[in-house]
Parts: C-alpha cells; sequence; structure tokens
C-alpha cells in the first residue's frame, strides 16, 4: 500500500538560509500533519491542514509557514534557519480530521544546519 | 488536553505477551484512545485505535476499563521487531494533531 512520501529525507543548511521539506500523502487522504522532533525529544505539532485550508497550529515558529496545495501534497517553508531548528521533521496524513481516524507517518526528513 | 500516564520503561522477553499500561483519568466522553509507537530512527507508527469496546487487529489488542479511565494494549507475542517506544494519546476536544507525551520503551529480550 502507498504510505506517506517525504523529500528529501536529509537536508543540511547553514544558519540564515531556508529549506523547503515536501509532503506528499496518502491517496486520498484529505488531511496534512507536520511534527518536529529535536534530539532525545517526543514529537511536537506544528501545523495541519484540511481540504487545502489551515486547520490547527502549534507551535510552529513565525518564520516557519506552510500550505496543502490541489493535490493534497503540502510544503513546509522555513526561512532564517537556526541550530535549533536541527530536527527530524515528520509529516502525515490522515482520511479527514475525525478523531477515530489514524495518522499514518512518513519517514521524516533530517533536517541538519550548521 | 487531557493527558496520560504511562510507565517510563517495560521489558519483555521475545515470544511472550507484553501489557503496556496507560492511565487516563481526565478522559472525556468523546475521547478516541489512541496508540502509536516509534521504532529508532523512523517515523510513529499508527498501532490500534479505540473508543469504548475493546479492540483488537493484526498488530495487536486494546483493553478499554469499563469506566475508560484506563487502557491496556497487549502484543500477544513480542518480537525484536516490537522494541520501540509506545504512546498511549487521546485525541477529541477541539483540535485533531496528537500530543505526544513521554510514552513506555518497550525492550525486547532475546
Amino acid at each position: 500500500a502507498a504510505g506517506v512520501i517525504q523529500s528529501p529525507r536529509h537536508l543540511i543548511k547553514e544558519k540564515r538560509e531556508t529549506a523547503t521539506l515536501k509532503c506528499y500523502p496518502i491517496p486520498r487522504h484529505d488531511t496534512v500533519y507536520w511534527y518536529q522532533q529535536g534530539p532525545g525529544q517526543d514529537p511536537q505539532f506544528l501545523i495541519s491542514f484540511y481540504e487545502k485550508m489551515q486547520s490547527d497550529k502549534g507551535s510552529i515558529p513565525d518564520r516557519f509557514s506552510a500550505q496543502q496545495f490541489s493535490d493534497y501534497h503540502s510544503e513546509l517553508n522555513m526561512s532564517s534557519l537556526e541550530l535549533g531548528d536541527s530536527a527530524l521533521y515528520f509529516c502525515a496524513s490522515s482520511f479527514s480530521q475525525n478523531y477515530g481516524q489514524p495518522q499514518h507517518f512518513g519517514d521524516g526528513t533530517r533536517l541538519s544546519i550548521l | 488536553d487531557a493527558k496520560t500516564t504511562q510507565p517510563n520503561s517495560m521489558e519483555s522477553n521475545e515470544e511472550e505477551p507484553v501489557h503496556l499500561p496507560c492511565n487516563h483519568s481526565t478522559i472525556s466522553g468523546t475521547d478516541y484512545i489512541h496508540w502509536y509507537r516509534q521504532l529508532p530512527s523512523q517515523g510513529p507508527e499508527y498501532v490500534i485505535h479505540g473508543l469504548t469496546s475493546n479492540v483488537n487487529n493484526r498488530m495487536a489488542s486494546l483493553a478499554i476499563a469499563e469506566d475508560r479511565k484506563s487502557s491496556t494494549l497487549i502484543l500477544h507475542r513480542a518480537t525484536l521487531r516490537d522494541a520501540a517506544v509506545y504512546y498511549c494519546i487521546l485525541r477529541g476536544g477541539s483540535q485533531g494533531n496528537l500530543i505526544f507525551g513521554k510514552g513506555t520503551k518497550l525492550s525486547v529480550k532475546p
């Protein structure tokens, strides 16, 4: 079965640079979630989209923005990167926002800031 | 947000059943109980979820207390591949995102 695809898998950037992470949800899934997991930390929710509209917002810095496109894929744009942004970034998708629907996660993008 | 309490760590022997407990005494009537696990260097993986009744799937079973204030994830025969951090998460209220707590780190001994 098709899974959530994230690209790139690894990304190395320098401070103050920008980065764009991409997420392709499971076909027919209309909801996308972004999570950040720092070293030794548990995943933290950043932002989510349902039917191309932002639905919830978590601890996402103002330097980050995201959107969901007409084909339901999503991109997380990160600017003025800081050392503390080094983390694993996971995307998850689900069929609707119904709390009874599970979220399916991608393998993540490992972002390293030098 | 309703919170859950899980033991920090548990150990199991391979091919034996594992019972992972979770307390959620402040659960509301509309909260679903979800379980996810995260293997090293991988994204979280959905395991099972339920609302009131016990649930079974190919990965595990979920036993929910009658008052819903606690639940137990049951792995019927632990394998080395089941070594992971297991998260018990309540989903409900006004947001659909998952709120990850500390979880239980399960070690499986051969």
